[in-house]
Formats: structure tokens, sequence, C-alpha cells
């Protein structure tokens, strides 16, 4: 059975500071990998998406990359603001699936001014 | 954003009554999901549909139905509410790969 575990569970830093978020999963067998983010009491937010064959994606401050064969990921925040604290989800697609996503539980990121 | 709505936003329902959210989608995707997230365990899959009158079960599928007579609606039914059940539950939508999701319903049975 495919499991997601997110580590630290909780991180505060600086403002200003460059950060890596870590995602590990079980099961290489994946079809694809999706970093959210998530604000207290609303819907998560899709930030990046990383399919199987690509080793990174990136967006803005934001960069995920993906080792399928260690089964694991990493989320890089490049010069982080206030605004970025949120908590940050990692969930994995299993490979022959419907879509339906497996979800760690999560990093709660707290960037201080 | 993606359309995505859910109704109610918020509800707090008497244990044993039957409760439906409604998910509401203007993308026209294939694909539309249910899960719940509960402290602790994290978001979790209860029911998925791959197309008009197409469902399948998640993981925690037990106690809920599911409806799916338009592309654009998703229904979650709860058919008798427990305590176990007060959860927020969101919907996600997805046609390739991306999975998008809406706002959440805090759902609270007493």
């Amino acid at each position: 059975k495919q499991e997601v575990t997110q580590i630290p569970a909780a991180l505060s830093v600086p403002e200003g500071e460059n950060l890596v978020l870590n995602c590990s999963f079980t099961d290489s067998a994946i079809y694809n990998l999706q970093w959210f983010r998530q604000d207290p009491g609303k819907g998560l937010t899709s930030l990046l998406l990383i399919q199987s064959s690509q080793r990174e994606q990136t967006s803005g401050r934001l960069n995920a990359s993906l080792d399928k064969s260690s089964g694991r990921s990493t989320l890089y925040i490049a010069a982080s603001q206030p605004g970025d604290s949120a908590t940050y989800l990692c969930a994995v697609r299993p490979g022959g699936s419907q879509g339906n996503l497996i979800f760690g539980k999560g990093t709660k990121l707290s960037v201080k001014p | 954003d993606a359309g995505i709505t859910q109704s109610p936003r918020h509800k707090v329902t008497e244990t044993g009554t039957p409760v439906t959210l409604r998910c509401h989608q203007t993308e026209n995707h294939r694909y539309m999901y249910w899960y719940r997230q509960d402290p602790g365990h994290g978001l979790r899959l209860i029911h998925y549909s791959y197309g008009v009158k197409d469902t399948d079960k998640g993981e925690v599928s037990d106690g809920y139905s599911v409806s799916r007579s338009k592309t654009e609606d998703f229904l979650l039914t709860l058919e008798s509410a427990t305590s176990s059940q007060t959860s927020v539950y969101f919907c996600a939508i997805s046609e390739f790969h991306e999975q998008y999701f809406g706002p959440g319903t805090r759902l609270t049975v007493t």
C-alpha cells in the first residue's frame, strides 16, 4: 500500500531564508506527484505537478524535484516571505489508478518577518 | 482558479439524519473526487467518478454513497450521519493530470 510521508511536520524560518520541504513515498510506481498549498480554513491550491518521467518543475520561487527510484520529492522555496506561511501537502498518483491521490499529512510552514 | 463550487459550505446535523453535499464544476472535466480531511489522517479518498453514472469506491467509502447524473455535478450522501463523519469534505476535479480542489464543506455531526 502506498504511503506518503512529509518531514518535518512543522517548520519556522525567518523571512528571506531558502528552505526545502521533503516528501517520501513507499512505492515508486507512480504516475505523477503534485504539491499543494493549503491556507487555514481554505481549499488546496495546486503549486506544481511533476510527471513520473520528469526530474523537476519550476514556478517562480518554487522548484520541485522528483527522484522516483528512491521515492523522494523536495519542494524548494527561494527567498521565503511571510505570505508563504501555509501548510504544504505532497500527493502521489499511483500508477494504474483512476487519478485518485495519496496524500502526506503536510508540513506547516511559518515564515517570520 | 478552476471553477469548482461546493454547497453547503458549512453544515451542522444530528446523528442519524441523511446529508447530501454537492460539488459543481464549470470545467467539463471527466473525473471528480470526494475526499475528507481529518487531523492526524490527512486527506483520504471517499469515492470518485470517471464519467456520468460511472463511480467507484475509495479508501474510506463505508457510510457514503455518490451519484453523478450530469458531468458538472457530483453528489455525496451520508446515508445516516454519525459523529465519526464530522470532517471537512473536499471535492476535486481533473481531466488528464493535474487535480484541482474546491473550497470544502465543514460538516459537524452532533
